[in-house]
């Protein structure tokens, strides 16, 4: 079946611009994670989101970070203002639901802030 | 220190050679332990799913989780040139999974 789908695949944005990045889930799966991972470095959690309950933030580096789900469905991560120090692979994760559930990657979306 | 810590490698190795691959880890609340495959420019796929310590194979591959020592490994028996990833395990107790940083494995011809 379809696996964890991610669009852009690339995206080159000048500094200060905004960009929004998109996540497909698994179908049926209630847990959608969105990672980043910068060049060398482990994943990084940014922000969970399980159902109809409020989503988790404790991992957003700041408030130009903020990311929203419709349902269980698509999930939007969106970026203002961004800066170099964003440039990173973005990488969403959904589950069956449930911290502990094992999690299945899309591909990513390279973000090159220039 | 980190949470979880990872040899970032690289380690190179003969094709057919056994790999040990390891992760140690500080908290004492992770319970649930997971090794993932990672090729260049794709997202992480899941190797291997660990609840309990001791011994969990598939195919080729053994995941050893020893709690007591908050050390877990993955074992890769007659590794192939197609093994050639980065290995990230990664842990989890409850409020999120964190990963380690991985190691690159190059399996040599």
């Amino acid at each position: 079946g379809a696996g964890v789908s991610q669009s852009p695949s690339n995206k080159v944005t000048e500094k200060g611009k905004d960009v929004e990045l998109r996540c497909d889930p698994i179908s049926g799966h209630t847990a959608l994670y969105w990672y980043r991972q910068r060049l060398g470095q482990g994943l990084e959690f940014l922000i969970y989101f399980q159902g109809n309950s409020a989503p988790d933030k404790s991992g957003l580096p700041s408030d130009r970070f903020s990311a929203e789900r419709t349902g269980e469905s698509v999930s939007t991560l969106t970026i203002q203002r961004t800066q170099q120090e964003d440039s990173a692979v973005y990488l969403c994760a959904s589950s069956l639901g449930g911290r502990h559930e094992p999690q299945h990657f899309g591909d990513g979306t390279r973000l090159s802030i220039l | 220190q980190k949470e979880v810590e990872q040899d970032p490698g690289p380690l190179s190795v003969p094709e057919g050679a056994i790999v040990s691959l390891n992760c140690t880890y500080s908290n004492s609340a992770f319970q649930y332990f997971m090794w993932y495959r990672q090729y260049s420019r794709k997202g992480p796929e899941l190797l291997m799913y660990t609840y309990s310590s001791g011994n969990k194979e598939d195919g080729r591959f053994t995941a050893q989780v020893d709690k007591s020592s908050k050390y877990i490994s993955l074992f890769i028996r007659d590794s192939q040139p197609s093994d050639s990833a980065t290995y990230l395990c990664a842990m989890s107790g409850g409020n999120k999974l964190t990963f380690g940083t991985g190691t690159q494995l190059k399996v040599e011809l």
